[in-house]
């Protein structure tokens, strides 16, 4: 059974850089069928996605975010990473990792399997 | 690209059904059948309830339905049960920028 869990700082001071990784256990991340992303969910909000990688290192990100968003993939360890630089308050949320398939090749476009979720708080 | 548009929250009683309604554009809701429904109870990670308007995963029961029409996407509850009480997210392809954009939520109470 395919889990993804999150893992990183809980806690982040202002206009550092946010990293975050994901370990995926129960399957590959090489899987040619999937991408791997990252969503977060602010307090008491709704959800936003921020980007998704390709075990190739093929990439999509938000366009909110992309100005400050790397996401990369270490398929040796079969775990991707999100870094968001320059956080401030706003960036503080329940950050996800999540699969969905790769849509282009599929035809299919959902997430399907999520990690519990990692809270980062950004605060001096 | 601005988040789909749901109303706050919606209710009924045990064994009535509640419709929720997730509002977007011809670039995401209304371009594409890729839109998905997502459960999340509080401190717990979103669940896949419906992809593709209207398909249902495997082991999600078949209360649980989807619909379209325009831009307008919708899920229904059917023999609403305890367990249903939850937050309600749609999602939707939305080309590749960005590639995915969420609903504002509806909080499902059960009367």
């Amino acid at each position: 059974q395919l889990q993804l869990q999150e893992s990183g700082p809980g806690l982040v001071k202002p206009s550092e850089t946010l990293s975050l990784t994901c370990t995926v256990s129960g399957g590959s991340i090489s899987s040619s069928s999937y991408y791997w992303g990252w969503i977060r969910q602010p307090p008491g909000k709704g959800l936003e996605w921020i980007g998704s990688i390709y075990y190739s290192g093929s990439t999509y990100y938000n366009p909110s975010l992309k100005s400050r968003v790397t996401i990369s993939v270490d398929t040796s360890k079969n775990q991707f990473s999100l870094k968001l630089s320059s956080v401030t308050a706003a960036d503080t949320a329940v950050y996800y990792c999540a699969r969905h398939p790769d849509g282009y090749n599929s035809g299919y476009y959902y997430m399907d399997v999520w990690g519990k979720g990692t809270t980062v708080t950004v605060s001096s | 690209q601005s988040a789909l548009t749901q109303p706050p929250s919606a209710s009924g009683s045990p064994g009535q059904s509640v419709t929720i309604s997730c509002t977007g554009t011809s670039s995401d809701v209304g371009g594409y059948n890729y839109v998905s429904w997502y459960q999340q109870h509080p401190g717990k990670a979103p669940k896949l309830m419906i992809y593709e308007v209207s398909k249902r995963p495997s082991g999600v029961p078949d209360r649980f339905s989807g619909s379209k029409s325009g831009n307008t996407a919708s899920l229904t509850v059917s023999g609403l049960q305890a367990e249903d009480e939850a937050d309600y997210y749609c999602s939707s392809y939305a080309g590749s920028n960005p590639l995915y954009v969420f609903g504002t939520g509806t909080k499902v109470t059960v009367l």
